[in-house]
């Protein structure tokens, strides 16, 4: 079976550019999950999906970042502009209903 | 607010010296303990989860067990392939997972 899909693996950008990120969970998951993770510290959950419903996106920034999860599968993280303390390891998630969730192998932005 | 703290923040054993891991925690309605492995420049793989006081698993050289308060991580018998961060994490009754900051694991042969 295959896991939890991530692109891009890596993305250098410069200060104010747009980025993107995209993930595509286990087939039959409902829930979606998007995570920061910075280094030396655990995962923290920027926005969660049931199915196409954002139900909790308190964490987000949402000045500069957005996301979507069109048709209830795929998903992007958005953010515009790009600052530089957004250097981090963007981590997508999924599962079933609230059962134990599995990651991507995460995409690592550096911005200068 | 839920909160997580994990102990010692890194660990160096040798091979065959076992020991273990601990995660402190606080949480509103406890709705699950979770310990996963994270390898250097991969996501977090998942271990076990743990709902009530008292509860233990095992797989293969970990054993996680659960007070009101705690859990452990205990390795047996460790083999330089167990080398990881080791990330504790609770869910609570807004099934929001909280995360520590983890313990690196090192195993020398």
């Amino acid at each position: 079976e295959a896991g939890v899909v991530q692109s891009p693996r890596y993305k250098i950008i410069e200060k104010k550019q747009p980025v993107a990120f995209w993930c595509n969970p286990i087939s039959g998951h409902n829930t979606l999950y998007w995570y920061l993770q910075n280094l030396g510290q655990g995962p923290e959950l920027l926005i969660r999906y049931e199915n196409e419903e954002a139900v909790d996106d308190s964490q987000l920034p949402k000045d500069r970042f957005s996301a979507e999860r069109l048709k209830g599968v795929d998903s992007t993280l958005k953010i515009q502009p790009a600052e530089l303390g957004d250097s981090a390891v963007y981590l997508c998630a999924s599962s079933l209903a609230y059962n134990e969730q599995f990651f991507g192998p995460g995409t690592r932005l550096t911005v200068l | 607010e839920d909160q997580v703290t994990q102990s010692p923040e890194a660990l160096r054993l040798q091979e065959g010296e076992s020991s273990s891991l601990n995660c402190s925690y606080t949480v509103s309605g406890l709705r699950g303990l979770f310990w996963y492995r994270q390898d250097p420049g991969k996501g977090p793989e998942f271990l076990f989860t743990l709902y009530s006081a008292g509860e233990e698993k095992e797989k293969e050289r970990l054993k996680a067990t659960l007070t009101k308060k705690e859990s452990f991580l205990h390795i047996t018998a460790p083999k330089p392939e167990d080398s990881a961060t080791y990330l504790c994490a609770v869910r609570g009754s807004n099934y929001k997972l909280t995360f520590g900051k983890g313990t690196l694991l090192t195993v020398n042969p």
